[in-house]
């Protein structure tokens, strides 16, 4: 079945960039989602890549895509306090298909030290 | 504004307690979900609904129930709650079609059943 991984902890030092990493199973997946929650709040979303691509840049943010290992990683330069949150990946499930269903990772914690 | 509205914020009740946690959406999507989400675990689908009338389980759709009489409103039915219940939920909605869709998200309600 489909299946999303994520380590569910990263700390880093304000000013140094993080690299959040994702796995998944379904090798038919079309979009891949990066969302943010901070606390209190609901998801936003931060980014999305075609499969399609290898890497796709967002002012801070680039998002890497290896189709080959079905991995994909966020990586935020200079990272702010304002950047802790939790980081779902997500993928959307049907394959090529839009069945507007999500399917997400555990959700990786930014920490980020001042 | 585009915006999912979930009500209540917070909730606790007691096992057995029928409730129900609304979720009404201004953009006139089609697709509409409820996630779950717990720690560790990540968000993982309840119940979706592709259009009105048209309601399907997710993936841990046990002790849920849901409606879509019209299409702005999902509802969210808990007939006999109970403890393991307890979590944080998630309205989503999102439109149909090819290409990349995005899903916006609800403020999330806390459920505590005791």
């Amino acid at each position: 079945g489909e299946d999303v991984e994520q380590s569910l902890f990263l700390s880093v030092r304000e000013g140094d960039s993080s690299v959040i990493n994702c796995t998944y199973t379904d090798s038919s997946s079309t979009y891949l989602y990066w969302y943010k929650q901070e606390p209190g709040a609901g998801l936003q979303l931060l980014t999305y890549i075609f499969s399609n691509m290898d890497m796709k840049q967002d002012q801070r943010l680039t998002v890497l895509l290896n189709k080959k290992d079905k991995h994909l990683s966020l990586r935020i330069a200079d990272t702010q306090t304002g950047d802790s949150a939790i980081y779902f990946c997500a993928e959307r499930g049907g394959g090529s298909s839009n069945t507007g269903k999500l399917i997400f990772g555990q959700g990786t914690t930014l920490q980020v030290k001042p | 504004e585009a915006q999912v509205t979930q009500n209540p914020r917070y909730l606790i009740t007691v096992t057995g307690k029928k409730l129900t946690v609304t979720c009404s959406q201004n953009m006139n999507h089609e697709y509409m979900s409820w996630y779950r989400q717990d720690p560790g675990l990540g968000l993982r689908q309840i119940y979706y609904s592709m259009n009105v009338e048209v309601t399907d389980k997710g993936d841990v759709p046990e002790g849920y129930k849901v409606s879509r009489k019209e299409k702005r409103n999902f509802p969210l039915i808990l007939e006999s709650p109970s403890p393991n219940q307890t979590s944080l939920y998630f309205c989503a909605s999102s439109p149909l079609g090819g290409g990349h869709t995005e899903a916006f998200f609800g403020q999330g309600t806390r459920l505590t059943v005791v």
